[in-house]
Parts: structure tokens; sequence; C-alpha cells
């Protein structure tokens, strides 16, 4: 079964910013999506198909690939934005979503 | 506006069974991809199951045989029937729709609790 690889943990300053890798085998011939999940609610999607952003998500919030990783970028890190994050694909093979073991962003 | 309402939750036996609600408004779950995806406790998010717009089913392994989903067109409401129950399923279980096939969860309910202990 498709497998996606994330950090357990990343931490960062408040202003600078945040990089989330996301591995998986061949992962640019997939659409990547990434949500941010806070204690005690549920997860909302903050990137879709690789790069976009749903309506109300800050400009701050960005997607991109580099080789076999997608990247998740948080710039000018807010301590709001202290949360786990997930990457999360289909995988037509099997039909099945695949999600990223998450990511704990910690705000210092 | 969209909206989506799980309930049914609740504490079970191993070995016991519960059907999990998702009840949905502001659109039609027919027309759309209905997941099911669950997070247990300090772990993190597990996609569960899905339905397809033309009535396809699909399972994550460990629970093919033990859970099933369905939907009611008529009550707007998609199920998750659980059966054999294990304490690895306590987790909170969360409703999701999908516009298409690879699309991303858009919208999610606000989750229901399911602990399994004796």
């Amino acid at each position: 079964s498709y497998v996606l690889t994330q950090p357990p943990s990343v931490s960062v300053a408040p202003g600078q910013t945040a990089r989330i890798i996301c591995g998986g085998d061949n992962i640019a011939t997939k659409s990547v999506h990434w949500y941010q999940q806070k204690p005690g609610q549920a997860p909302v999607l903050v990137v879709f198909d690789d790069s976009d952003r749903p309506s109300g998500i800050p400009e701050r919030f960005s997607g991109s690939y580099s080789e076999n990783t997608a990247t998740l970028t948080i710039s000018r890190v807010e301590a709001g934005d202290e949360a786990d994050y997930f990457c999360q694909v289909w995988d037509s093979n099997s039909d099945h979503r695949v999600f990223g073991g998450g990511t704990k962003l910690t705000v210092l | 506006e969209v909206q989506l309402v799980e309930s049914g939750g609740g504490l079970v036996q191993p070995g016991g069974s519960l059907r999990l609600s998702c009840a949905a408004s502001g659109f039609t779950v027919s027309s759309n991809y209905m997941n099911w995806v669950r997070r247990a406790p300090g772990k993190g998010l597990e996609w569960v199951s899905v339905i397809y717009s033309g009535g396809d089913t699909y399972y994550t392994d460990s629970v093919k045989g033990r859970f099933t989903i369905s939907r009611d067109n008529s009550k707007n409401t998609v199920y998750l029937q659980m059966n054999s129950l294990r304490a690895e399923d306590t987790a909170v279980y969360y409703c999701a729709r999908n516009y298409d096939i690879s699309g991303p969860a858009f919208y999610w309910g606000q989750g229901t609790l399911v602990t399994v202990s004796s």
C-alpha cells in the first residue's frame, strides 16, 4: 500500500518560515492535499491539488514539489498556526485515500 | 451552508457494534464522495472508508469485513456500521466530503467519539 512519510515535528519562531515535507514514491504524479488540525477540532483543508488554497486560507500557506517530496510552507508563522499538519493523496491502485503520519508544528 | 453532523458514538465493549450517522445539509450526498476518517488518541488521521457517488465502496484493510459504509438518499445521510469492534478502533470518527475521486475533503463534520473498552 502507498505510504506518505512526514517528520514528526517541526519547530519555528514566530515570524519565521516553517516547511513541512511529505515524501512518497512518485508523489509528483499525485495531487497532494494538506490539512491542519488543532486539538479538539476537526481537520481544516489548507492547501489542495499541490498548491491551491481554499477560500479563507491566508496566502501565508503554500504548497510545492521538489524531487520526490511535497512541501507545505507557512510564511510569517503565527502562534495560531501551532497544530498538527497532515498530507494526503488518493492512491489510484487501491482506491484508498492515504494520510501521512502528521507533523506537529510548534511555535517557539 | 454545507454542514455535516455525526452522531452515534459512545462506549462499547470489545466485539460489540455501533452505527455512526453523518447527516448532511446544503448538498446531496448521493452526488458526492463521502468518507469516514478517524483519529485515535496519540495517533494521526487514518482514512477508514469511502462511498462513491455511483455507490462503489472501499475500506482500509484493518476494517474490511467488519465495517460497512452506506447511505440513505431520502435522509441525505451516510452511515458507518461497525461490527466486531476492537480496542484499536477507539478514535474520533469524522465524516468528510470530496467533490471528486482524487480531490481533497473540503468539508468535515465535528466528529463523534467511539470508545471500545471493557
